[in-house]
């Protein structure tokens, strides 16, 4: 299993200001990901933090708004940039552990950042 | 995108099985079906994945059809703890991609 843990875990913030989170787990990790939830909504995957270089974008999500920081195997920074209202959700970081008596890696998450933007 | 529909809302009595379905008609050969399931404002919990063989473990059994174009999720004896979002997700290279889930209430 992993622990992970996220600061801040709430936030109220300014528009047009910038807020990074940041997402530290007990163990080392391959795998971290970076996922938004709007306010009554699903999931939605934002990008996977990879160490070492460019972190990998899914679609409707740029590095310019989204700026991410994987500087090692336990540690990834998420930047909401020149926020609006609508980014306004909670953030969550996650990350994958490999279970060495199968061929799966299970995912965990973090307890999310509630972001407010006024 | 969500490669899944499950339905938006299913009750259950506390201990009776829950049986939660998913279709995943689109569903590739190298992809697995995973559950995971959300506690009101917390983060998203595992409980099970299989590829094409039923799988059990100490939280719940997973059933998936023959064509794998879809899966139950059964949690043989519901608590009131069991209340949560239920997403149902096909995925590999560990990108998880949510669809709407299934709110799931368990009543006493």
């Amino acid at each position: 299993s992993a622990v992970i843990s996220q600061k801040p875990s709430r936030d109220i913030c300014q528009r047009g200001t910038s807020l990074t989170i940041q997402c530290q787990v007990d163990s080392q990790v391959t795998m971290m990901f970076w996922y938004r939830q709007q306010p009554g909504q699903s999931l939605t995957l934002i990008a996977t933090a990879n160490q070492g270089s460019e972190a990998t974008y899914e679609s409707g999500f740029v590095i310019d708004k989204f700026p991410i920081s994987r500087p090692n195997l336990t540690f990834s920074t998420l930047t909401v940039s020149n926020m609006s209202p609508e980014d306004s959700s909670i953030y969550l970081c996650s990350v994958e552990v490999s279970d060495r008596r199968s061929s799966y890696n299970e995912q965990f998450f973090g307890p999310g950042t509630r972001l407010t933007v006024l | 995108d969500a490669k899944t529909t499950q339905p938006p809302s299913m009750d259950c009595a506390e201990g009776r099985a829950a049986n939660l379905p998913c279709n995943h008609s689109t569903i590739s050969g190298n992809e697995y079906v995973y559950w995971y399931r959300q506690i009101h404002s917390q983060g998203p919990q595992y409980i099970i994945h299989g590829l094409k063989n039923n799988e059990t473990n100490e939280m719940a059994s997973l059933i998936i059809t023959e064509d794998r174009k879809s899966s139950t999720l059964i949690l043989p004896h519901a608590t009131l703890r069991d209340t949560a979002v239920y997403y149902c997700i096909v995925s590999t290279l560990g990108r998880l991609y949510f669809g709407r889930g299934t709110q799931l209430t368990v009543w006493p």
